[in-house]
């Protein structure tokens, strides 16, 4: 599959649960977030990777941890969450560090029970 | 700190009728603004920057620094155009806040 990629698509974990989020971008890019899409919330920006490196951790609990072995691949480690962090969790990828054409994977539904 | 603001959460418009979705925002400096757009079923995808000028599926943007404003623009809306939108500002050069976007209903 081209462009970004994210599995799984849905995931429903208990509280108590530690789970991953996947990302893969297909596109050469050098940057790499994450965003969190709540029901009644703007799109939230959560971490930012450049060449690997984290750039941005947007004031985010600790009980999400992300990972970015290479320009490619991004994690988002999951542990003791809470309800309210169910939501719509974005990856986006960019050839540059830059607002300048992001471009978006499908999202993974999370529901936290 | 920079904010999007999108005022209407849902807009429904007749099929050729013009449609018109407002952003306004709030930054000090020289922001870059960007429109993006998710149809339903499908991932969130870039429609147009301010930066490249151009007019992307018949839309247009103009960045008004006067008045902060970065509104879209259709003059004939089409069945296909119905989705959400969300307006978009960057700072920082990779710092992305969104709008809390408009849901974009066109009728037949």
């Amino acid at each position: 599959e081209t462009g970004v990629t994210q599995t799984p698509r849905h995931l429903v974990m208990g509280m108590t649960n530690k789970k991953s989020l996947k990302c893969e971008q297909h596109l050469g890019h050098n940057a790499m977030y994450w965003y969190k899409q709540s029901a009644k919330k703007p799109l939230e920006l959560m971490f930012v990777y450049s060449l690997e490196e984290r750039v941005e951790n947007n004031s985010v609990p600790s009980r999400f941890s992300p990972e970015c072995p290479n320009s490619s691949h991004l994690f988002l480690h999951l542990h003791t969450l809470q309800p309210e962090d169910s939501a719509l969790y974005l990856c986006a990828s960019s050839q540059e560090m830059g607002g300048r054409g992001q471009y978006f994977g499908p999202g993974t539904r999370l529901t936290v029970t | 700190a920079q904010r999007v603001t999108q005022p209407e959460k849902l807009l429904s418009v007749f099929k050729g009728a013009p449609v018109e979705l407002k952003c306004n925002y709030s930054y000090s400096g020289s922001p870059e603004l960007f429109w993006y757009v998710q149809y339903s079923r499908q991932r969130l995808q870039l429609l147009l920057r301010h930066i490249s000028r151009e007019s992307i599926k018949g839309f247009t943007a103009d960045l008004n620094k006067g008045e902060t404003s970065f509104h879209l623009k259709k003059p004939f809306a089409q069945e296909e155009d119905s989705a959400m939108y969300y307006c978009a500002l960057s700072v920082h050069d990779y710092k992305l806040s969104f709008g809390a976007g408009t849901t974009v209903t066109v009728r037949a």
